[in-house]
């Protein structure tokens, strides 16, 4: 099983701040690496497919980066609804695994 | 527009079987590949089981042998029968078409 590390575990930031994710897998996932937001009570939202295709109707301050074992996710300029806890995700092999999540907290 | 509503929730005693629908509108079950995600309380994700539009399916190792994915074509809904159910089986289950669209989630509680 591939295994997702995410770091840091929380991020405490601003509103206006960037924010930098970072995903390391166990192996090489090539390119098969999603990014999601999770709110309280929410499902999942996907942000972020095959690396660095943004998801429909994501906003562009959204950008992945990433191939092989080490993926980020930055958000260039934080809103008030960004602060969330965020998933990475590979589709390379079976069972599909998430990482732990960063939680994302306003400082 | 693409509609997924998970059913079939509750509270359950260890040992019982359960099973969850997933009804999808805006799109066919059959023509994309679709999941089963949950989420234990207070707790990450975990993907549990898939299906494929040549109808492939895989399970994770914790619910091999117990859980089943299905899909309806004509009810255009998925679906999971969960038996032998435990208590570590507790969550969220969401379902999901590809990455991108997710139900609501349904819960379930298996306890005593």
């Amino acid at each position: 099983e591939i295994v997702l590390t995410q770091s840091p575990a929380t991020l405490s930031l601003s509103p206006g701040e960037r924010a930098t994710l970072s995903c390391r897998a166990s192996q090489s996932v090539s390119s098969f690496l999603a990014w999601y937001q999770q709110k309280p009570g929410q499902a999942p939202r996907l942000l972020i497919y095959d690396a660095s295709k943004r998801a429909t109707g994501i906003p562009p301050r959204f950008t992945g980066s990433g191939s092989g074992t080490d993926f980020t996710l930055t958000i260039s300029s934080l809103e008030p609804e960004d602060f969330a806890v965020y998933y990475c995700q590979q589709r390379y092999d079976w069972p599909f695994t998430f990482g732990q999540g960063t939680r994302l907290q306003i400082k | 527009e693409v509609q997924l509503v998970e059913s079939g929730g509750g509270l359950i005693q260890p040992g019982g079987s359960l099973r969850l629908s997933c009804a999808a509108s805006g799109f066919s079950v059959s023509d994309n590949y679709m999941s089963w995600v949950r989420q234990a309380p207070g707790k990450g994700l975990e993907w549990v089981s898939i299906i494929y539009s040549n109808g492939r399916t895989y399970y994770k190792d914790s619910v091999k042998g117990r859980f089943t994915i299905s899909r309806d074509n004509s009810k255009n809904t998925l679906y999971l029968q969960m038996n032998s159910l435990r208590v570590a089986d507790t969550a969220v289950y969401y379902c999901a078409r590809d990455q991108e669209y997710w139900g609501q989630g349904t819960l379930v509680t298996v306890s005593s």
